[in-house]
């Protein structure tokens, strides 16, 4: 099976920070990787799909690049409305479409 | 509004069965592959399940094969996972997701990410 891990599992940051996630795919996925948002409470909101291309209607701060192993989530500027928990899903269907565990993203 | 609605969570003793439905509206259904995902309270997102635009291709996690079923009927817009011997394990909130665009060619499908979510139904399995 595919594993992702994300990196790091908590995040303390502040507003205007620039901010990296890190998914790292046990083998290589190509860009099969999409980025998703969720705040407590809430649907999870996808952000990235295809690793770096944004999601309509998602603000420009956020990035996605990588591919193969190796990915990562950018925000450049940390706004208010950030601070949530992001995931990182792996969509090549080997087995499954496996999720990484998460990046709380607090203050 | 492109929308899903989730429905039929409840709680349920182990061995139990329970049938989540997803109505969904403002969008072609037919013409998208859509999902079912899980989250357990406090825990990371888990996904369960796919199927195709057509139902051609189902997929199910290795946890869940053999006692969830996907299914769909696009003439009512409408998602369907039939959950049979249910197990403390599974207890989580349940929300169906639309592909963003995949497709599938060459017997197996190729998806995009999940741009549309429901908010969730909770199932509770428990004695």
């Amino acid at each position: 099976d595919i594993q992702l891990t994300q990196s790091p599992s908590f995040l303390s940051a502040s507003v205007g920070d620039r901010v990296t996630i890190t998914c790292r795919a046990s083998q290589g996925i190509y860009n099969y990787l999409a980025w998703y948002q969720q705040k407590p409470g809430t649907a999870p909101k996808l952000l990235i799909y295809a690793a770096s291309t944004l999601q309509s209607g998602v603000p420009s701060r956020f990035s996605g690049s990588g591919s193969g192993t190796e990915f990562t989530l950018t925000i450049s500027s940390l706004q208010p409305e950030d601070f949530a928990t992001y995931y990182c899903q792996q969509l090549t269907l080997y087995p499954s479409l496996t999720f990484g565990g998460g990046t709380k993203v607090e203050i | 509004e492109v929308q899903l609605v989730e429905s039929g969570g409840g709680l349920v003793k182990p061995g139990g069965s329970l049938r989540l439905s997803c109505a969904a509206s403002g969008f072609t259904f037919s013409s998208y592959s859509m999902h079912w995902v899980r989250q357990a309270p406090g825990k990371g997102l888990e996904w369960v399940s796919s199927i195709s635009s057509s139902s051609t291709y189902i997929y199910d996690t290795d946890s869940v094969k053999g006692r969830f079923t996907i299914s769909r009927d696009n003439a009512k817009n409408s998602l369907y996972l039939q959950m049979n011997s249910l197990r403390a394990e599974d207890t989580a909130v349940y929300s169906c997701a639309r592909d963003k665009g995949g497709y599938c060619s060459g017997g197996r499908c190729f998806f995009d990410g999940f741009d549309i979510w429901g908010q969730g139904t909770m199932v509770t399995v428990s004695s």
